[in-house]
């Protein structure tokens, strides 16, 4: 149980244009989701936290009319990178919370994203 | 801000040795704390958690040791295998939040 998933796994797009990554709870609800940047050889940072139903909360430094999130459903949250540009390029996780089985946040597949 | 630190970037060992990965932390306010095997292009996995009122927990081949005192975390492998190759995280929380902030992490490498 506590199976997280990510769609796309791998995108590959022009500079300007926008992309959405989804981040699905596969079997269980989950009111906070997160979502982390991750670049090559490097460690996840937090870029945010998704609440269901209300704004999610950004961490320093992370754009938030770059980085749209919509926390929409108990299941499904959506980073937008919008307007992306080269330096956007980077491996996108969504973690999603269940705190009635441990870890309690479980990490999704990861999303590759690279502008051209 | 306060972050979560590893020792060693890199480790390299022989298969069936035991493997020991070190993370050093600075928030004392953490009470819960994670690690994390994260293989090529995949996302992070799950290896072995434990709480800050305990200093030991042991797992299938695994064990996390922590000491509040230095704040510091440690990995250890048992009879290390080929399929343990991957980068190891440590990850925290804080007592005032779910969010993780995880340490730089050390790439595990064993050798036939």
């Amino acid at each position: 149980g506590a199976v997280v998933s990510q769609h796309p796994s791998r995108v590959i797009c022009k500079s300007g244009t926008s992309v959405k990554i989804e981040c699905r709870s596969l079997d269980f609800q989950a009111t906070t989701m997160f979502w982390y940047r991750q670049f090559p050889k490097q460690s996840l940072m937090l870029m945010a936290t998704s609440n269901e139903g209300s704004k999610a909360t950004y961490e320093q430094g992370v754009e938030k009319d770059k980085f749209l999130i919509n926390h929409a459903s108990l299941t499904l949250s959506t980073l937008t990178v919008t307007s992306a540009h080269p330096e956007d390029s980077s491996f996108y996780i969504c973690s999603a919370r269940e705190p009635t089985v441990k870890p309690e946040q479980f990490f999704g597949p990861g999303t590759r994203l690279t502008v051209l | 801000g306060e972050s979560v630190g590893l020792h060693l970037p890199t480790l390299s060992v022989q298969e069936g040795d035991n493997s020991i990965i070190n993370c050093a932390y600075s928030n004392s306010a953490s009470d819960y704390f994670i690690w994390y095997k994260q293989e090529s292009g995949k996302g992070p996995q799950f290896i072995i958690d434990i709480r800050s009122n305990m200093d030991k927990r042991q797992g299938q081949r695994v064990t996390v040791l922590l000491n509040k005192t230095v704040k510091h975390l440690s990995l250890q492998i048992a009879a290390t295998q080929p399929g343990d190759s991957a980068v190891y995280f440590c990850a925290e929380r804080t007592n005032s939040g779910y969010a993780l902030n995880f340490g730089k992490g050390t790439s595990l490498l064993v050798t036939p």
